[in-house]
């Protein structure tokens, strides 16, 4: 069975900081692929970046990494130089291998507020 | 290209009613799932499906059931509505292969209340 942890329900991150959502997962697949996905106020998800289990290096997207730790069975996210629109549910998520169903599973979340 | 569409955005319920949440999608994936998301929490996956004829439960299924006709759409039918049923219900797809980076679309949500 997969299992995401996300252990910060909710920070607080000054504008322009840099800022890290912990995620740890656990699963038995040998192949796996790592998101994150932002939810705003207005409810959609938007995906943000992703990590095959199988990257040697980590996955970087414009202002966001994703720092990738396998014997940790870690997959935090850094928010570089954050903004105000940063402002936003996080939530982490682990698909697994085709034997498994591809199956998305994700973490409880963590609310990061922005401030000025 | 509207990806994945969801109806009605919208529902509310009386205890008991049945009804059915629309998701299509135009991208050809052949997977696609149907989570829910109660307050401040996570989604929890209720049903997915690996291709048309082919579904299979999730982590929470009882109450739901679903089916796949097509490969473009895939209904949620809540059988006797409940007041622990009142959640944001997505709908999501993705290419299904050996590859497990081939992200989901999402639809926009339904935001169901049972009264």
């Amino acid at each position: 069975a997969q299992k995401i942890t996300q252990t910060q329900p909710g920070m607080f991150v000054q504008e322009k900081e840099a800022v890290t959502l912990d995620c740890t997962y656990d699963t038995s697949d040998q192949s796996y692929g790592l998101f994150w996905y932002k939810q705003p106020s207005s409810g959609e998800m938007i995906f943000l970046i992703y990590q095959g289990s199988y990257d040697e290096q980590n996955a970087t997207e414009g202002r966001y990494s994703l720092n990738f730790q396998k014997a940790r069975k870690s997959a935090n996210l850094v928010i570089s130089a954050s903004q105000l629109g940063d402002s936003a549910m996080y939530f982490c998520a682990m698909r697994g291998d085709k034997a498994a169903g591809n199956k998305l599973t994700f973490g409880g979340g963590t609310r990061v507020l922005v401030k000025p | 290209n509207a990806g994945v569409t969801q109806t009605p955005k919208f529902q509310v319920l009386k205890t008991g009613q049945s009804m059915t949440l629309q998701c299509a999608q135009d991208m050809n994936h052949e997977y696609m799932s149907w989570y829910r998301q109660d307050p401040g929490m996570g989604l929890r996956l209720i049903h997915y499906s690996v291709g048309a004829g082919i579904t299979d439960q999730g982590e929470v299924p009882n109450g739901y059931n679903v089916s796949r006709s097509t490969t473009e759409d895939f209904p949620l039918r809540l059988l006797s509505a409940a007041p622990s049923q009142t959640s944001v219900y997505f709908c999501a797809s993705s290419r299904q292969g050996k590859s497990s980076n081939y992200g989901y679309t999402f639809g926009s949500g339904t935001r169901l209340t049972v009264v």
